[in-house]
């Protein structure tokens, strides 16, 4: 299966700052079938990013993302203090589906 | 707007047989691939099985195949999850998620998870 790492494990930063997180794949993800989600504490994970890159319907555009093969990121360019929480990414080109361990964006 | 409910969640003791369900409204059910994800406390997102939108087709993860039986009925909108010989690392909260997708590889690979419930929570402990 397609083993997914995500780093950092957590990020504290301040509203505005700008982040990048990373996601990387133990062999190619076929046709970039990457996806990011959003958790907040309590609630279910909400799509963000599907294709690697086309955001969601609802996904502000402070939020992109890119990459291809193995190595993908999602950015969020000036921190609002909504986005604050967990971010897994997801491939979905391979069976089984698999998600990566997850990284935390928490308020400095 | 799409919904996804989860229920049937409660404490088992290991060994124990639990069904939970999931009512699904607002689309068009037989057109989407539905899957089963779960999450142990305080932990990262685990997918358990899948199953295509006309029920043809099904997949499931190492961890609960044999013991893992998914199912869905068209007349109630309703995707189903019948958990047996249950363990406690199968304890976690148990979300029910829709495809963008309908395909028959859809039960496994090809889609991403566009609309998630809530999620009901199983415990599995002595």
């Amino acid at each position: 299966e397609v083993l997914l790492t995500q780093s950092p494990g957590t990020l504290s930063l301040s509203p505005g700052e700008g982040v990048t997180l990373s996601c990387r794949a133990s062999q190619s993800v076929i046709s970039n079938y990457l996806a990011w989600y959003q958790q907040k504490p309590g609630q279910a994970p909400r799509l963000l990013i599907y294709g690697a890159s086309t955001r969601a319907t609802d996904t502000p555009d402070r939020f992109s993302g890119s990459g291809s093969g193995t190595d993908f990121t999602l950015t969020i360019s000036r921190l609002e203090s909504e986005d604050f929480g967990l971010y897994y990414c997801q491939q979905y080109g391979s069976s089984p589906r698999t998600f990566g361990q997850g990284t935390k964006v928490e308020m400095k | 707007e799409v919904l996804l409910v989860e229920s049937g969640g409660d404490s088992v003791q290991p060994g124990g047989s639990l069904r939970l369900s999931c009512a699904a409204s607002g689309f068009i059910f037989n057109t989407y691939a539905l899957s089963w994800v779960r999450q142990a406390p305080g932990k990262g997102l685990e997918w358990v099985s899948g199953m295509s939108a006309t029920g043809g087709y099904t997949h499931y993860a190492d961890s609960v195949k044999g013991r893992f039986t998914v199912s869905r009925d068209s007349s109630r909108n309703t995707l189903s999850l019948e958990m047996r010989s249950l363990r406690a690392e199968d304890t976690a909260l148990y979300y029910c998620a829709r495809l963008n997708t309908g395909t028959a590889a859809a039960a496994s690979r090809g889609g991403y998870f566009d609309h998630w419930g809530q999620g009901t929570l199983v415990t599995v402990s002595s």
